[in-house]
C-alpha cells in the first residue's frame, strides 16, 4: 500500500536553513503536502504542491519534488525558534482521496 | 473564527467507562475524520465521513464508533475503552471530498486507566 516516509529527527542552529525530507512509494500521487504541528496544537497545513511542479516557494518555504525518485523536501530558510514543530508531509491521489501521513518530523532549534 | 472545536481537550478515564468526544465545525464543512498520533507511529486515521449520514472505517476502527446525524458534528465513542486507547485524538474537516486542506481541532488528549 502508500507508505510515506520521513526521519524523525532534525537538529538546526537558528540563523541555518532547515530541511526536512520526504519520500512517498505511490507513483500515482497528484498532490503532497507538508503540514506543521506546534507543541500541543493540532496540525495546520504549511503548504502543498501538485505533482505536475518541480519546486514551490512561498517567503521563507521552498518545497521541492523529485517525481522521478519520488522525493519531496522542505527547505526552511533562516530558521527561527518559532519553526520549531513536528513537520509532517502527505500525500493524496486525488482531492477526493485519503490522504496519508508521514510520521513526522521534530525539528529541533539549536540557539 | 473558522474552526474545529473538540471537547474534552484532557480526559483521564478506567477501563470499561463509555466516553465520547465531540467535533464540531462552523465552516459547512462536508468532510470529518478522526485521527490518533502515537509516538513513533505518526497519526492514524480513525474513522471518516464524507457527508451527513456516510461514515467509513479508517486505518485503525477497532474499538470505536462514530455517527454523523448533522454536518456539523462528528463525534467519537469509546463503548469500553482499553489502555491502548491512551493516545492524542484529533478531528479534522475539509470542505474538499476527502483530502487536500484539512483543518484539524486542537487535539483531545485521552488516558484509559
Amino acid at each position: 500500500g502508500e507508505d510515506v516516509e520521513q526521519s524523525l529527527f532534525l537538529s538546526v542552529r537558528e540563523g541555518d536553513s532547515s530541511v526536512i525530507n520526504c519520500t512517498y512509494t505511490d507513483s500515482s500521487s497528484t498532490y503532497l503536502y507538508w503540514y506543521k504541528q506546534e507543541p500541543g496544537a493540532g496540525l495546520q497545513l504549511l503548504t502543498y504542491i501538485f505533482s505536475n511542479m518541480d519546486m514551490k516557494q512561498d517567503q521563507r518555504l521552498t518545497v521541492l519534488l523529485n517525481k522521478k525518485d519520488k522525493h519531496l523536501s522542505l527547505r526552511i530558510a533562516d530558521t527561527q525558534t518559532g519553526d520549531s514543530a513536528i513537520y509532517f508531509c502527505a500525500e493524496s491521489q486525488n482531492r477526493d482521496d485519503k490522504i496519508i501521513f508521514g510520521k513526522g518530523t521534530r525539528l529541533h532549534i539549536l540557539p | 473564527e473558522a474552526q474545529v472545536t473538540q471537547n474534552p481537550r484532557y480526559l483521564i478515564t478506567v477501563t470499561g467507562k463509555k466516553l465520547t468526544v465531540t467535533c464540531s465545525q462552523n465552516m459547512n464543512h462536508e468532510y470529518m475524520s478522526w485521527y490518533r498520533q502515537d509516538p513513533g507511529l505518526g497519526l492514524r486515521q480513525i474513522y471518516y465521513s464524507m457527508n451527513v449520514e456516510v461514515t467509513d472505517k479508517g486505518d485503525v476502527p477497532e474499538g470505536y464508533k462514530v455517527s454523523r446525524k448533522e454536518k456539523r458534528n462528528f463525534p467519537l465513542i469509546l463503548e469500553s475503552p482499553s489502555p491502548n486507547q491512551t493516545s492524542l485524538y484529533f478531528c479534522a474537516s475539509s470542505s474538499d471530498g476527502g483530502a487536500n486542506v484539512l483543518t484539524f481541532g486542537a487535539g483531545s488528549r485521552l488516558t484509559v486507566l
